[in-house]
């Protein structure tokens, strides 16, 4: 057990709905991570949060968005869907804390798989 | 464009055999970190190397970092089915844009053991 949480684990929906995936990080890490993984293109880093601000972007569409709230739990929104985006969706999270070096090592959660029909 | 790339892609191995897998890159990482995967679950770090040539066991598993910091390989001796699972790399680039802290990760190698 990692200690990341997320919910729900399965979620099955339609074309053009909108889903909100959640994310409870380790106890004291400030960092969130949202990852996609699908078979065809493996482990997508999405966005990054720290400490309730975006610190980094990726492959993220503009249909999809996220945000940290104040008590470190994180959303990822996912709206307007396709087919294409059904996949495993990640959450990490890691310490990242100031004055201290950091390798950016993550910890993971279970997973929310996205089913899209 | 950083990239990891990983290699072999898929590797079907006996129970009690050897196996390399590896992660390469032309580019420079301050650090890079082994994950394995099982299906359905999330990752799940088992090391991190920091320092060129830097050799780290758990157990069976042997990681080392290239001498320049660009690649990395993992060695299992006397593999087991415990041990299959999907393989991933990530590295730390050295040079970053910016606040920009974005591991380049690896597509992965999936190794089955077979008992």
């Amino acid at each position: 057990d990692s200690g990341v949480t997320q919910t729900p684990k399965h979620l099955i929906t339609a074309t053009g709905q909108r889903v909100t995936l959640r994310c409870s990080p380790r106890s004291g890490d400030l960092s969130v991570y949202w990852y996609q993984q699908s078979l065809d293109q493996g482990l997508q880093f999405l966005i990054q949060y720290y400490n309730g601000e975006e610190r980094a972007k990726g492959n993220i569409l503009e249909r999809f968005s996220a945000q940290q709230f104040p008590d470190l739990h994180s959303e990822l929104n996912l709206s307007s869907l396709e087919l294409g985006d059904s996949a495993l969706y990640f959450c990490a999270s890691s310490v990242e804390a100031s004055g201290r070096p950091s390798y950016n090592e993550q910890f993971f959660g279970p997973g929310t798989r996205l089913t899209v029909l | 464009t950083q990239l990891l790339e990983q290699s072999p892609q898929f590797l079907s191995i006996q129970e009690g055999e050897n196996l390399t897998v590896y992660c390469n890159s032309s580019s420079v990482f301050s650090s890079l970190q082994w994950y394995r995967q099982e299906p359905g679950e999330g990752p799940v770090l088992l090391v991190t190397v920091v320092t060129g040539g830097e050799v780290k066991k758990l157990k069976r598993l042997t990681f080392q970092f290239g001498d320049a910091r660009k690649d990395s390989s993992l060695h299992i001796t006397a593999a087991q089915p415990g041990d299959t699972g999907l393989y991933l790399c990530a590295g730390l680039p050295r040079i970053r844009a910016g606040n920009n802290r974005k591991l380049i990760w690896g597509l992965g190698t999936s190794l089955a053991v077979n008992p």
